[in-house]
């Protein structure tokens, strides 16, 4: 399995971008990079996923690196709600969900 | 839609008592996963299902521990003997057909305090 590595917390302004990297500099090449987020008292929801192509939906934007050995979640406009702790996830078939410490997002009004 | 639904939302109880945590997937979804959550541990995987069938219960921390999954829309997670030690967060998932891409989808947890 591919490790991650995520800074422990992070803090942003409300209504601003945020950035929350991860890095996966031993990742297969056809592992894809999920990510979740937990918001407090809750079960962890799925965000996004992607494999080389940067992604967009609804919830937010995945940036893939070049070399896949990196990956950067884009809210563009962080709300309150958007407090939580973020897991980035590399996976393949057969494997199980693995889920490192994350990233805790404080958001500030 | 209903999501998946856990019950007890919290349970406490003394040790050396059984313990059985409730599941129901989402309907139409064949993947079931158990996960445990602390604060040392964070969320680990005990076990999880296809079809019904477990597959992979090598999270399963000892014997105390057993799930089943008798249907497509119920499964259970039980300790017995139940220890301090057990106490902890429970999640439930389930994931639609369609290998990893699909998203898995938690249940609200049982908190489980045992005294």
């Amino acid at each position: 399995d591919a490790k991650t590595t995520q800074p422990n917390s992070m803090e942003s302004n409300e209504e601003e971008p945020v950035h929350l990297p991860c890095n996966h500099s031993t990742i297969s090449g056809t592992d894809y990079i999920h990510w979740y987020r937990q918001l407090p008292s809750q079960g962890p929801e799925y965000v996004i996923h992607g494999l080389t192509s940067n992604v967009n939906n609804r919830m937010a934007s995945l940036a893939i690196a070049e070399d896949r050995k990196s990956s950067t979640l884009i809210l563009h406009r962080a709300t309150l709600r958007d407090a939580a702790v973020y897991y980035c996830i590399p996976i393949n078939y057969g494997q199980n969900f693995v889920f490192g410490p994350g990233t805790r997002l404080s958001v500030l009004p | 839609d209903a999501g998946v639904i856990q019950s007890p939302r919290h349970e406490v109880t003394e040790m050396g008592q059984e313990v059985t945590l409730r599941c129901k997937p989402i309907s139409g979804h064949n993947s079931l996963f158990w996960y445990r959550q602390t604060m040392m541990r964070g969320l680990e995987l005990l076990i999880y299902f296809n079809n019904n069938v477990p597959i992979d219960d090598s999270g399963m921390p000892e014997d105390r521990f057993s799930a089943k999954m008798p249907n497509a829309s119920f499964s259970t997670l039980k300790i017995q003997p139940s220890e301090p030690r057990d106490s902890a967060v429970y999640f439930c998932a389930s994931v639609a057909p369609g290998g990893i891409h699909q998203p898995q989808h938690f249940g609200d947890g049982t908190r489980l305090s045992i005294l």
